[in-house]
């Protein structure tokens, strides 16, 4: 079965740029998350959904931010203008809500680099 | 909030028990759970734990004690690809999860 799929899988951009980050969550998976993972803050909870539907943004760091989910097995993360402090990995994550456990499935992430 | 303290870094020997604790402090409690992060890769998933006890598989053993807000994940026998960093994460549910930094370890020969 295939897992998180994550495009691109590496960006180097300038500042100023538009960087959009893609995301297919597993299949009959109803939960996606948007993670963002430094050395210095660690794994980050950006924003979710659920049925397709965003259900708290808190951890978007500011309006340069955006995330959509169009259908059940597409998302984007969109940042623009992007700086360097944007400089990350970002990971994409989904669940089935309604298991026991509420194990989340990690893509393989997105390195960004902004110079 | 949630508040999750993990150790940054350990380091243990080939063949032998390392023991890596978590404290947490949640709004709300879903399970506490382990995840393994290898260098240049994505978190996978180790454990989950909701009761209190301890909860084994294979080499791997996790404990949870709720009204202490404290969890450990033990590793036995360990092995140089358990050279990796191990993320104590809480929540669960339709919220996800929220993680610790991870703790580095480091397994020597």
């Amino acid at each position: 079965d295939a897992g998180v799929i994550q495009s691109p899988r590496h960006e180097v951009t300038e500042m100023g740029q538009e960087v959009t980050l893609r995301c297919k969550p597993i299949s009959g998976h109803n939960s996606l998350f948007w993670y963002r993972q430094t050395m210095m803050r660690g794994l980050e909870l950006l924003i979710y959904f659920n049925n397709n539907v965003p259900i708290d943004d808190s951890g978007m760091p500011e309006d340069r931010f955006s995330a959509k989910m169009p259908n059940a097995s597409f998302s984007t993360l969109k940042i623009q203008p992007s700086e360097p402090r944007d400089s990350a990995v970002y990971f994409c994550a989904s669940s089935f809500y309604g298991t026991n456990t509420g194990e989340l499935f990690f893509g393989e992430g997105s390195r960004l680099t902004v110079l | 909030g949630q508040n999750i303290d993990q150790p940054t870094e350990m380091t243990a020997t080939e063949g032998a028990i390392v023991q890596i604790n978590c404290t947490y402090q949640t709004s709300g409690f879903n399970g506490l759970f382990w995840y393994q992060q290898h260098a240049g890769e994505a978190p996978t998933f180790l454990s989950y734990n909701v009761l209190d006890g301890l909860e084994e598989k294979g080499r791997f053993s996790s404990f949870l004690s709720r009204s202490k807000g404290y969890s450990y994940l033990l590793l036995k026998e360990l092995q140089m690809k358990d050279s990796a960093s191990y993320l104590c994460a809480s929540g669960g549910g339709a919220d996800g999860l929220t993680f610790g930094k991870g703790t580095h370890l480091i397994i020597q020969p």
